[in-house]
């Protein structure tokens, strides 16, 4: 079992439309971090998100830590074909645990 | 600056051959990270080391290896190849083991053991 719940396991949508990615635990968490694999390549950090209840915003991209730090969602506004890849959430609790990712894929 | 440098890129190996995955970062980076990615199941930690000279287990250390002589260099060994090591291995480094250091990732080394 995943310490890390992911959903939805895979989404596809058309460019310009908005989409939401989840990441749900029944821990707690002392920070969040978010990472976008793109295929044959490592995953690269997207943002960390620390405080309860913290909003983050990368250009399109809002990353939001739940109150209670067992949660966080990514939400990406009007998304292109270059926002497709595998999205990975990670919580830090003594050590890193990963999700099982989003596999996103924008339709241009 | 290349950061982290796995090599090689694609592997295929026979049931009880033995291989080493090589991985080199010029970050300086203390911490450095061995990862296996299987479909649906995330990123699961084989190995870890907080320094040169020291190792430690992850979650799924059976079947694997490694050493750390020095700061750059982690290599990956496996002994006995099983079809269970079938894979995406992914090395990564970071500068200190905060719980929320960001880990810096390698391209991935793809095995196949048939």
């Amino acid at each position: 079992t995943q310490l890390l719940e992911q959903s939805p396991q895979f989404l596809s949508i058309q460019e310009g439309e908005n989409l939401t990615v989840y990441c749900n635990s029944s821990s707690v968490f002392s920070s969040l971090q978010w990472y976008r694999q793109e295929p044959g390549e490592g995953p690269v950090l997207l943002v960390t998100v620390v405080t309860g209840g913290e909003v983050k915003k990368l250009k399109r991209l809002t990353f939001q830590f739940g109150d209670a730090r067992k949660d966080s969602s990514l939400h990406i506004t009007a998304a292109q074909p270059g926002d497709t890849g595998l999205y990975l959430c990670a919580g830090a609790r003594y050590k890193l645990s990963f999700g099982a990712g989003t596999t996103v894929t924008v339709r241009a | 600056n290349a950061g982290v440098t796995q090599t090689p890129k694609f592997r295929i190996l026979k049931i009880g051959q033995s291989m080493t995955l090589q991985c080199t970062q010029d970050m300086n980076h203390n911490y450095m990270y061995w990862y296996r990615q299987d479909p649906g199941m995330g990123l699961k930690l084989i190995y870890y080391s907080v320094g040169a000279g020291i190792t430690d287990k992850g979650e799924v250390p059976n079947g694997y290896n490694v050493s750390r002589s020095t700061t750059e260099d982690f290599p990956l060994r496996l002994e006995l190849a099983a079809p269970s090591q079938t894979s995406v291995y992914f090395c990564a480094s970071s500068t200190r083991d905060r719980e929320n250091s960001p880990l810096h990732f390698g391209n991935g080394t793809r095995l196949t053991v048939t």
